[in-house]
């Protein structure tokens, strides 16, 4: 069965500090693995990722993909209160073309 | 519209109650996706039309669940005899993807359906 498992489940933290937001997986035909951001509303794309070893970067944000070890990281630098979000990892099953999500990290920046 | 656009945002019914779910997605998108979400656990995938087609309908959870996207662009979701185990948000994504190269799903604010 196609897992993607992420760690930690909630994470509070001040102002101004880094984060790292894991995401395991196991799957039987990885096509690639992508992070979004969920507040309340809609999932917002963040990154997608395909090749191991290249890290994509948006401002504060950075992600890279270990296909050898089957994970990824989300980093955030210098957070924002506006980063509060769940944050969801998910993985492009290769022919299937649905996405299998982890459970998601709740994140919150306190000021 | 510039997004996926779902309607009713919010859907309470009575247990044994018929509902319908609307997605409108991002106009050219060939791909459509449902996605059942239940609170504090992320999305799990229900049903997949490319065009018209439902090429995958794998995480229907039972046969009150139909879907359909009959002229290829607007998609329902239908849910017959709701039970309380149907409340969550139901989630509609679409992408441009159509089966080759790597463009990204994306969502619609989805449609809170409670079940009394």
């Amino acid at each position: 069965e196609d897992k993607v498992v992420q760690s930690p489940l909630s994470l509070v933290v001040h102002e101004g500090d880094t984060v790292t937001l894991n995401c395991s997986y196991e799957v039987t035909n990885f096509r690639s693995l992508l992070w979004y951001k969920q507040e309340k509303k809609a999932p917002t794309f963040l990154f997608m990722l395909t090749s191991s070893g290249i890290e994509k970067k948006s401002g504060r944000l950075s992600s890279i993909l270990d296909k050898k070890e089957l994970f990824s990281i989300l980093n955030i630098t210098a957070t924002q209160t506006g980063d509060s979000a769940i944050y969801l990892c998910a993985v492009l099953i290769q022919g299937a073309q649905k996405l299998v999500f982890g459970q998601g990290t709740r994140l919150t920046i306190n000021p | 519209g510039a997004g996926v656009s779902q309607s009713p945002r919010y859907k309470v019914a009575k247990r044994g109650q018929d509902v319908a779910l609307r997605c409108d997605p991002i106009s050219g998108h060939v791909s459509l996706f449902w996605y059942q979400q239940a609170l504090g656990q992320g999305p799990e995938f229900l049903t997949y039309f490319q065009n018209e087609a439902q090429l995958d309908k794998s995480g229907l959870p039972s046969d009150r669940f139909f879907a359909e996207r009959p002229e290829g662009s607007v998609s329902t979701l239908k849910i017959q005899r709701t039970q309380q185990e149907d409340s969550a948000v139901y989630l509609c994504a679409s992408s441009i993807q159509t089966g080759v190269g790597n463009q990204p799903q994306h969502f619609g604010d989805g449609t809170r359906l409670s079940i009394l």
